[in-house]
């Protein structure tokens, strides 16, 4: 099992619309959760960090969390064409090593 | 303007030939980090560092090695060792190692081995 899992995508969405990101974690210690974007060829931007249960929200984004399943997700809501990117879930474990997930790649639609 | 850079932006070498990627912080930074990405993988860890003048192997260090001389620099050496060394090397910085410090990532340097 994978210390951090995503579903690959591609994830396609009209404009406007929410678009949601998910993503598991198989370490229970873990307690930190970070959301980065990366678009085709550059490096990874973080976008969002979150470390309680619950929602946060930044403009337009949302992540959520939920440790007892083991679960984090981000909502894009009014998706643009310019959201279009690869999306790494990134999880602190026990350990405070960063483990990165293989990334969702988002399609917004014009 | 505060940032991470790497150089070169694309590198290109023969096989057998060692490499040396650059990386620079004026984030103040204590702690720093090298990861490869290949495609469709997830971020790997190559090393760490959490302070000047040490560091520690991540999960993938064979055929890599770094040094920490400088809080600001922390430059990788890809050596003929690595079996597979073609990949997109990030370099990455934190205000420290705990639960609660985010990641910072450079642009990254392209390497390719042919």
């Amino acid at each position: 099992q994978k210390e951090v899992e995503q579903n690959s995508g591609p994830l396609s969405v009209p404009e406007g619309a929410i678009a949601s990101l998910n993503c598991t974690y198989s370490d229970r210690g873990s307690q930190s959760f970070f959301w980065y974007r990366q678009y085709s060829g550059k490096s990874p931007e973080l976008i969002m960090s979150i470390y309680s249960n619950g929602d946060k929200e930044d403009g337009r984004f949302t992540a959520q969390l939920n440790k007892a399943s083991q679960y984090v997700s981000l909502l894009i809501r009014d998706s643009q064409p310019s959201d279009s990117a690869t999306y790494l879930c990134a999880v602190k474990n026990n350990n405070n090593d960063m483990r990165f997930g293989a990334g969702t790649r988002l399609t917004v639609k014009p | 303007d505060g940032g991470i850079t790497q150089s070169p932006k694309y590198l290109f070498r023969k096989e057998g030939q060692n490499v040396t990627l650059s990386c620079e912080q004026n984030l103040n930074h204590d702690a720093m980090y090298w990861y490869r990405q290949d495609p469709g993988q997830g971020l790997r860890l190559i090393y760490y560092s959490q302070i000047v003048n040490d560091f520690q192997k991540g999960d993938i260090a064979e055929g890599y090695s770094v040094s920490r001389e400088k809080k600001e620099s922390f430059p990788l050496t890809v050596t003929s060792a690595q079996k597979n060394p073609t990949a997109f090397y990030l370099c990455a910085s934190s205000r420290g190692s705990g639960d609660i410090y985010e990641q910072y990532f450079g642009p990254g340097t392209r390497l390719t081995v042919t």
